[in-house]
């Protein structure tokens, strides 16, 4: 299962709002995850289940979709959230990675 | 507090052999599922590999691009992950990162936990 992000990069300004896609060659019910990666830093889990928030993860994050188009939500952006995102699909194997989405400082 | 910590990156020749370890601590990690994901440097995630948990007979799932290559094991007497990376191509180096995988209920399994990562260079 191909997974698109888009945009693949972005620039915004501390208080946007942000949304960025995730689409699925294949249905993939809600078996996707969000993940917020900082340079040389492991990925973090931020929503699981399309929708659900990771325990921890402040809540201007959100998630939405199911099938094959999905949305992650940053409602104001802040300055610790440049970052790189990407999606995976845990519905079936190979699990895969979207290409990634870098949100930069406008 | 839970930990994953990898070890065992290196520079290795082509055609080489390397493996890595991730020790956990703070949680038993046979009760977990854990995957082994890799990072090209300045490129995006690649899953590489799946053991289930100790419940489901530790069975496990590969990446196309690494089967028939690459094994994954565990011990639980040391509460550790290992990736045994045989025929090692240029194309392998990556930072490789370990990850321990959470039941949320209905939802399935997902990783909330992810070591450092460890580099492995493949180069002559």
């Amino acid at each position: 299962i191909q997974l698109t992000q888009s945009p693949s990069s972005l620039s915004a300004s501390v208080g946007d709002r942000v949304t960025i896609t995730c689409r699925a060659s294949q249905g993939i019910s809600s078996f996707l995850a969000w993940y917020q990666q900082k340079p040389a830093k492991a990925p973090k889990l931020l929503i699981y289940a399309a929708s659900s928030l990771q325990s921890g993860v402040p809540s201007r994050f959100s998630g939405s979709g199911s099938g094959t188009d999905f949305t992650l939500t940053i409602s104001s952006l802040q300055p610790e959230d440049f970052a790189t995102y990407y999606c995976q699909q845990l519905n079936s194997y190979p699990l895969t990675f979207g290409g990634g989405t870098k949100v930069e400082i406008k | 507090e839970v930990q994953l910590v990898e070890s065992g990156g290196a520079l290795v020749q082509p055609g080489g052999s390397l493996r890595l370890s991730c020790a956990a601590s703070g949680f038993t990690s046979s009760d977990h599922y854990m995957d082994w994901v890799r990072q090209a440097p300045g490129k995006g995630l690649e899953w590489v590999v799946r053991t289930r948990n100790k419940a489901n007979s530790y069975t496990t799932e590969y990446a196309a691009s690494v089967k028939d290559r690459f094994i994954v094991s565990r011990d639980d007497s040391q509460n550790s992950l290992y990736l045994q990376m045989n025929s090692l191509k240029p194309e392998d180096t990556a930072f490789y990162y370990c990850c321990a995988y959470v039941r949320k209920g209905s939802f399935g399994w997902y990783p909330d936990y992810w070591g450092q990562g460890t580099l492995v260079t493949v180069s002559s």
